[in-house]
């Protein structure tokens, strides 16, 4: 099974702190994904990537911020954290866009 | 655009009767379609893929058929059981060289006795 993890598990951060999450994966993918959850919207792209040092829009980027420095990492950064961000966030990686995807465990954030 | 469209929030079963979510989008070439299931307190994982060459794929009873015709690809289980109980997505790839992979908003299902 392929493995994707997310650190930190769960933050608490304060209004206008920056905060990063990151995403590591032993699956040698080229693609990975950083989506949002929220009751009554799903699962949101922010932000993905299909190659190392490159980074693409998805449909939800205000705010955010990714990184991806190698095949295995992937950040998401949030420089100036609000409210309206707290939500539970989920890394995920593949083969491709048209293949399965594995999804990390998630991470709650949690913005006061 | 390219969307996918999730049209009920929640459905609620009774054990043993038919299951059917649906799931429509609209694409500009021949999409990929997938279904994803999440269970309280888990991450989400793969259900079902659509085939290109029509097959209908199946997995832990339940299935799905792309219908070019009507942009759907609903989900459906002929006898619903109460570990079927969680969140279900439909995930949309338009094709092409995308690399998106578009989720809807999930359907909760809820399965009781």
């Amino acid at each position: 099974e392929a493995a994707v993890t997310q650190s930190p598990r769960s933050k608490v951060a304060v209004t206008g702190g920056k905060v990063t999450l990151s995403c590591h994966q032993t699956n040698n993918h080229d693609y990975m994904y950083w989506y949002r959850q929220d009751t009554g919207h799903g699962l949101r792209l922010i932000h993905y990537s299909y190659v190392a040092d490159s980074t693409e829009k998805g449909d939800i980027p205000d705010g955010y911020k990714a990184s991806r420095p190698s095949q295995e990492n992937f950040s998401l950064i949030l420089e100036l954290a609000s409210l309206s961000q707290t939500a539970v966030y989920f890394c995920a990686s593949g083969q491709g866009a048209n293949e399965r995807l594995f999804f990390g465990h998630g991470t709650k954030l949690s913005v006061l | 655009g390219d969307s996918v469209t999730q049209t009920e929030g929640l459905v609620t079963l009774t054990e043993g009767l038919p299951v059917m979510l649906n799931c429509t989008y609209q694409s500009t070439y021949s999409p990929f379609l997938f279904w994803y299931v999440q269970h309280l307190n888990e991450a989400p994982k793969l259900l079902l893929k659509s085939f290109t060459d029509n097959k209908r794929p199946e997995h832990q009873g339940f299935h799905a058929t792309l219908h070019k015709s009507s942009s759907s690809f609903h989900l459906q289980k002929s006898s619903a059981q109460l570990s079927d109980s969680a969140l279900y997505y439909c995930a949309f790839n338009s094709g092409g060289s995308n690399a998106k992979l578009t989720f809807g908003k999930g359907t909760k299902l809820s399965v009781k006795s």
